[in-house]
């Protein structure tokens, strides 16, 4: 049972544009929340992650926001670029666990 | 700093024949370790994970098995290949109980015919 839910799996958006990736998770113990970025052939790398003590994070044009009554997060990429271009994956993990629980993954394609 | 090495590469497989990944970690003490799967286009599977030298803990019933010989080092083998197996192997490392830094190598394609 993926902990973990993720959408869209894919998505096309044009450069400039915004892409917003969704997240939802059911344990409430979560409280570290990371995004990773994977390109074709390479393994993920970390992103940006954020707390639940904080609603939003902000990385240059990456911004998470997350809705601890919801349990919802997400990713907003502002000014979408053709570099952008690959697979992201939300996570999430609490204090006492040695795992990640990965979202499925959302491929973005960035049109130039 | 600390970094992950992970080898090889690309590797091709006939059916039937052993398998041996290897992955190290460097600079840092007492890792938890893990090998991750990942079917093309699809997500990212746990194998296995260990927490210290020959703790292993598998998520996944299958033909495949691993061994951490020495704190830093984490193995994943199998004695025979399925073409099932064919993916991309990672390893990744982290410290501590909270998945903070989880850190991923560069992987290993397997192709399996």
């Amino acid at each position: 049972q993926q902990q973990v839910k993720q959408s869209p799996q894919s998505l096309i958006v044009q450069k400039g544009g915004i892409s917003i990736i969704n997240c939802a998770y059911e344990n409430t113990a979560f409280d570290y929340f990371p995004w990773y970025q994977q390109f074709p052939g390479k393994g993920p790398a970390l992103l940006i992650a954020i707390r639940p003590d904080v609603s939003e994070k902000k990385e240059g044009r990456f911004t998470i926001s997350f809705n601890k009554s919801a349990k919802q997060f997400s990713l907003h990429i502002m000014d979408s670029q053709p570099g952008d271009s690959a697979t992201y994956f939300c996570a999430a993990s609490s204090s006492n666990d040695y795992k990640l629980s990965f979202g499925a993954g959302t491929t973005v394609t960035v049109r130039a | 700093s600390q970094t992950i090495h992970q080898w090889p590469a690309t590797l091709v497989q006939p059916v039937g024949s052993p398998l041996s990944l290897e992955c190290t970690v460097e600079g840092t003490s007492n890792p938890n370790l893990y090998w991750y799967r990942q079917a093309a286009g699809r997500g990212l599977q746990l194998l296995f994970y260990s927490v210290g030298i020959g703790q292993i803990s598998s998520e996944v019933p299958q033909n495949l098995s691993a061994s951490r010989p020495q704190d830093r080092q984490f193995i994943l083998s199998s004695k025979k290949l399925l073409l099932s197996d064919s993916g991309f192997y990672l390893c990744a490392w982290s410290v501590g109980q909270s998945g903070y830094g989880y850190t991923f190598g560069s992987g290993t394609r397997l192709t399996v015919v």
